[in-house]
C-alpha cells in the first residue's frame, strides 16, 4: 500500500525562525511532490512542487527532494504568525490521473510571536 | 491554477435527508474532478473520481450508492449524499487537476448532520 507519512507534530518555533517540515514515502515510482497549506475549516492551498531531486526555492520557502532516500521537506524560513496551519505533503505516481495523488496526514506548524 | 467553486460551504440536515454539494471549474474545461473527504484531525481521503459523461469510479469502502456522483458537463459535478447519518459528518472537497500536475481545491462544505 502507498503511504505518505509526516509527523503529526505540533511543530512549533518562535517568529522569524525556520521551520522544517519532513514528509517521506513508500512508492519509489513516484514522479511528482507538493506541499500544501491548510487553515483550519478550510481546504488546502498548493505551496510547492517538485519534480527533480534538489532544492526549489519559491520566496521563503525551500522545497527539498532526495527520491534515493525516497524523502522530500519543506523548509520556512522567517516563520511568521500567519504560517500556522497544517501542511500536507501529497505524492503522485507515474502517470496517470490526480488519482494517485497520496496525501499524508498533515504536519501542525505553529509560529510564535 | 484552476479556479474551483464549491457550494454550499457549510450544511447542517436531519438524519435520514438527503444533501447536494455542488463543483464547479470556472476557467476550465474538467473532464475528471475528485472528491475527498476529511474527518477531524485526518488526512484527505480520496472518494471517488467524477468523469464528465460517464459513471464515476469509487474508491475501495466507499459506498456509490450512498454518494451519488453526477458529472454532466465540463464544469460541473455534484455529490449527493443520501440518507445522511451524523457518521457522514466531514469536510468534503472537490478538486480538479490539469493533467499529471497539482490539484486545484474547492473551499470546501461543511457537512453537519443531526
Amino acid at each position: 500500500q502507498k503511504e505518505v507519512e509526516q509527523n503529526s507534530g505540533p511543530l512549533s518555533v518562535p517568529e522569524g525562525a525556520i521551520a522544517s517540515l519532513n514528509c517521506t514515502y513508500s512508492d519509489r515510482g513516484s514522479q511528482s511532490f507538493f506541499w500544501y497549506r491548510q487553515y483550519s475549516g478550510k481546504s488546502p492551498e498548493l505551496i510547492m512542487s517538485i519534480y527533480s531531486n534538489g532544492d526549489k526555492e519559491d520566496g521563503r520557502f525551500t522545497a527539498q527532494l532526495n527520491k534515493a532516500s525516497q524523502y522530500v521537506s519543506l523548509l520556512i524560513r522567517d516563520s511568521q504568525p500567519s504560517d500556522s496551519a497544517t501542511y500536507l505533503c501529497a505524492v503522485k505516481g507515474y502517470g496517470g490521473s490526480q488519482g494517485n495523488l497520496i496525501f499524508g496526514k498533515g504536519t501542525k506548524l505553529s509560529v510564535k510571536p | 491554477g484552476a479556479v474551483v467553486s464549491q457550494h454550499p460551504s457549510w450544511v447542517i440536515c436531519k438524519s435520514g435527508t438527503s444533501v447536494k454539494i455542488e463543483c464547479r471549474s470556472l476557467d476550465f474545461q474538467a473532464t475528471t474532478m475528485f472528491w475527498y473527504r476529511q474527518f477531524p484531525k485526518q488526512s484527505l481521503m480520496l472518494m471517488a473520481t467524477s468523469n464528465e459523461g460517464s459513471k464515476a469510479t469509487y474508491e475501495q469502502g466507499v459506498e456509490k450508492d450512498k454518494f451519488l456522483i453526477n458529472h454532466a458537463s465540463l464544469t460541473l459535478s455534484t455529490l449527493t449524499v443520501t440518507s445522511a447519518h451524523p457518521e457522514d459528518s466531514s469536510f468534503y472537497i472537490c478538486s480538479v487537476g490539469r493533467g499529471n500536475t497539482e490539484a486545484f481545491f474547492g473551499q470546501g462544505t461543511r457537512l453537519t448532520v443531526v
